[in-house]
């Protein structure tokens, strides 16, 4: 079965330094998100991507935050300048159609020193 | 309460009961997904009712849907060891926003 991937499972990183926290939707999927889980916290909502372009933002996704669909597959989430509070679990998914199940990958773990 | 919030926070119980999350909103939504999350894992969808849907199986899910109260619950039938995770409702947007809204979950221990 067809399923949302994700790499690293997890980062470490120092404060200040860039990551790039890569996603592999399902392949016949056209929307993309990321979401955020801080530890013990609610799974929150940071951006959506659709048609090369972001349909939607949260006030978390600002602009040390940006996304990127590279290629055909890849689907990507870049932190310029890492902060101790970007300690989270990054959740990627995907969904055929805009309105319909989320199919999410296992998350990347990012801690920040 | 927030939009998407469930109770209990806890629920434990012995192999075999049954289990009953609920979950309540705020706003109209479209659709309403239940989602598990064994510890520091990924999410695993488990089932989406529609808003015009009052119920739905899936196995041994069973959730209901009841837009006057603004609530779904999520029962899982003769519980196993494995079912022990955290159970999340989300909804999404009536205006068509694509975000899922998730709740803060309900963690079910069961007890062998």
């Amino acid at each position: 079965e067809p399923e949302v991937t994700q790499t690293p499972s997890h980062q470490v990183t120092q404060m200040g330094q860039e990551v790039i926290l890569r996603c592999v939707p399902i392949s016949n999927h056209l929307y993309f998100y990321w979401y955020r889980q801080i530890l013990g916290q609610k799974v929150e909502f940071l951006v959506s991507f659709y048609n090369n372009e972001i349909s939607e933002k949260s006030e978390i996704f600002d602009d040390q935050f940006s996304v990127e669909r590279p290629d055909g597959s890849n689907f990507t989430l870049k932190i310029r300048s890492t902060k101790l509070e970007d300690s989270a679990m990054y959740f990627c998914a995907s969904r055929r159609a805009v309105i319909g199940e989320q199919f999410f990958g296992p998350g990347t773990r990012l801690t920040v020193l | 309460s927030q939009q998407g919030e469930e109770d209990p926070q806890a629920l434990s119980i012995q192999e075999g009961e049954n289990a009953t999350m609920n979950c309540s909103y705020k706003t109209s939504i479209n659709n309403l997904q239940w989602y598990r999350q064994n510890s520091g894992r990924g999410l695993v969808h488990l089932i989406l009712i529609r808003s015009n849907e009052r119920e739905k199986h899936s196995g041994r899910l069973r959730v209901t849907l009841d837009t006057s109260k603004k609530s779904s619950s999520l029962l899982i039938t003769a519980s196993r060891a494995a079912d022990t995770a955290s159970y999340f409702c989300a909804t999404d947007d009536y205006f068509g926003n694509e975000k899922l809204t998730f709740g803060t979950g309900t963690r079910l221990t069961i007890i062998p």
